[in-house]
């Protein structure tokens, strides 16, 4: 399966410490992306980074991307009880570029910000 | 634009009757996602779809499972005959390749219960 893992599956910090997800993945990508999902709603794109980008930053977000380890982790800086979601990592492995085909998403992160 | 809108948000059905979800994706997307997300699997890619032609039904789970395109405004998706285990939450997506086709669009959901 080409499907992400993130870790930890559940954060529980406090508002205004930063929280530190990782996803892990198991084949070549194109890009990976964090989307963010609130209770009892869809999916929301946060941040994309390209498999020749290392690092990028969106706001409180910082996202970094190490293909020879496979792995990516998304960074939340000054945390706010809205930060409250689960945060999912997905991968495009397809082998032709911007076809925007099928992603396969992790598992997810349950961050909870503690007011 | 509305998003994607989805429905119906939520249905309880018994076991055996049929379920259509319906889908409506955002206007001018050309790609269309169909996932299944429960506890135990996590987000499951189900179909997609590219200018209403299905691309990879590899993540149906068996032969109750259908699901159609008929112009690029809507999608549905069945189940006959619905099982326990169908319970869980559908989500249909939208991406447009214009963008490089890398961000993935969600609905709100449709929360199916099958008792």
């Amino acid at each position: 399966s080409q499907q992400g893992e993130e870790d930890p599956q559940a954060l529980s910090i406090q508002e205004g410490e930063n929280a530190t997800m990782n996803c892990s993945y198991k084949t070549s990508i194109n890009n990976l992306q964090w989307y963010r999902q609130n209770s009892g709603r869809g999916l929301v794109h946060l941040i994309l980074i390209r498999s020749n980008e290392r690092e990028k930053h969106s706001g409180r977000l910082r996202v970094t991307l190490d293909t020879s380890k496979k792995s990516s982790s998304l960074l939340i800086t000054a945390s706010r009880a809205a930060d409250t979601a689960s945060y999912f990592c997905a991968t495009d492995s397809s082998p032709l570029a911007n076809t925007g085909n099928q992603f396969y998403f992790g598992t997810g992160t349950s961050l909870t910000v503690i007011p | 634009d509305a998003g994607v809108i989805q429905s119906p948000r939520h249905e309880v059905t018994e076991m055996g009757q049929e379920v259509t979800l319906r889908c409506k994706p955002i206007s001018g997307h050309d790609y269309l996602f169909w996932y299944r997300q429960t506890m135990m699997r996590g987000l499951e890619l189900l179909i997609y779809f590219n200018n209403n032609v299905p691309i990879d039904d590899s993540g149906m789970p068996e032969d109750r499972f259908s699901a159609k395109m008929p112009n690029a405004s809507f999608s549905t998706l069945k189940i006959q005959p619905s099982e326990p285990r169908d319970s869980a939450v559908y989500f249909c997506a939208s991406s447009w390749t214009g963008n490089g086709g890398n961000t993935i669009y969600f609905g709100e959901g449709s929360w199916l219960t099958v008792v």
